[in-house]
């Protein structure tokens, strides 16, 4: 099986700007998290999507949004790019028919750049 | 609230020691999940253990080893004998039982590194 996959790999944007984040998840698997790892945060919950629904929301301002597609893919969306949005975005999907809260396979990741 | 704290910033040892890496969790759940991931140099973060908070039964697989105590909220990590491939950054991680998501909070991580 072909596992988590992220494109673009690495984006380089500017201040202002606004990026389009995508993850395939695993075949079979329904639900989808974003996180945003940096070093000083570490790794923070954006957002998850189960079923084309947004199941649970992270701490994080109105310009990250994110959707998911009726075949699991997601996209996350970062508007109005700002320096500290620099960061890598890690996506995640599981099976819940596997029973609940379990492993999470991630996906290589996006590192994004803002200049 | 949850929380995840993992004391331990950077670790180093030299080839065959054995190391703990531990991890305390704050939840007001009774029910939760306790992670434990690695995240090597490429950056993939890698599933290692899953435990839930009515299993409190210690687990070992191979050279890696949990201990789960709920009177101190500790899921600690111990490698016996390492080795240079151990060499990563390890996460502990928490879900909380909250209507079927699967949100994880993590800990801030703990780098291992393992010298020949």
């Amino acid at each position: 099986k072909a596992g988590v996959t992220q494109t673009p790999r690495y984006l380089i944007k500017t201040r202002g700007q606004q990026v389009t984040l995508s993850c395939s998840p695993i075949s079979g698997h329904r639900s989808v998290s974003w996180y945003q790892q940096t070093p000083g945060q570490g790794l923070q919950f954006l957002f998850e999507y189960f079923s084309e629904t947004q199941r649970n929301k992270g701490n994080f301002p109105g310009r990250f949004s994110g959707r998911q597609f009726s075949n699991s893919r997601s996209e996350m969306n970062v508007s109005t790019l700002e320096l500290g949005d620099s960061a890598l975005y890690l996506c995640a999907s599981s099976h819940p028919g596997q029973g609940p809260h379990n492993e999470q396979f991630f996906g290589p990741g996006t590192r994004l750049t803002v200049l | 609230a949850q929380k995840v704290t993992q004391a331990q910033t950077e670790i180093s040892v030299v080839e065959k020691e054995d190391v703990t890496l531990d991890c305390v969790y704050e939840t007001r759940d009774t029910t939760y999940y306790l992670f434990w991931y690695k995240q090597p140099p490429s950056g993939e973060l890698v599933f290692l253990i899953r435990r839930n908070s009515f299993d409190e039964q210690n687990e070992i697989s191979g050279r890696y080893s949990w201990n789960f105590q709920k009177s101190t909220s500790s899921f600690n990590f111990t490698i016996t004998a390492s080795q240079v491939v151990d060499s990563a950054v390890y996460f502990c991680a928490l879900s909380e039982d909250q209507g079927g998501s699967e949100k994880l909070v993590f800990g801030k991580g703990t780098k291992l590194t393992v010298n020949p």
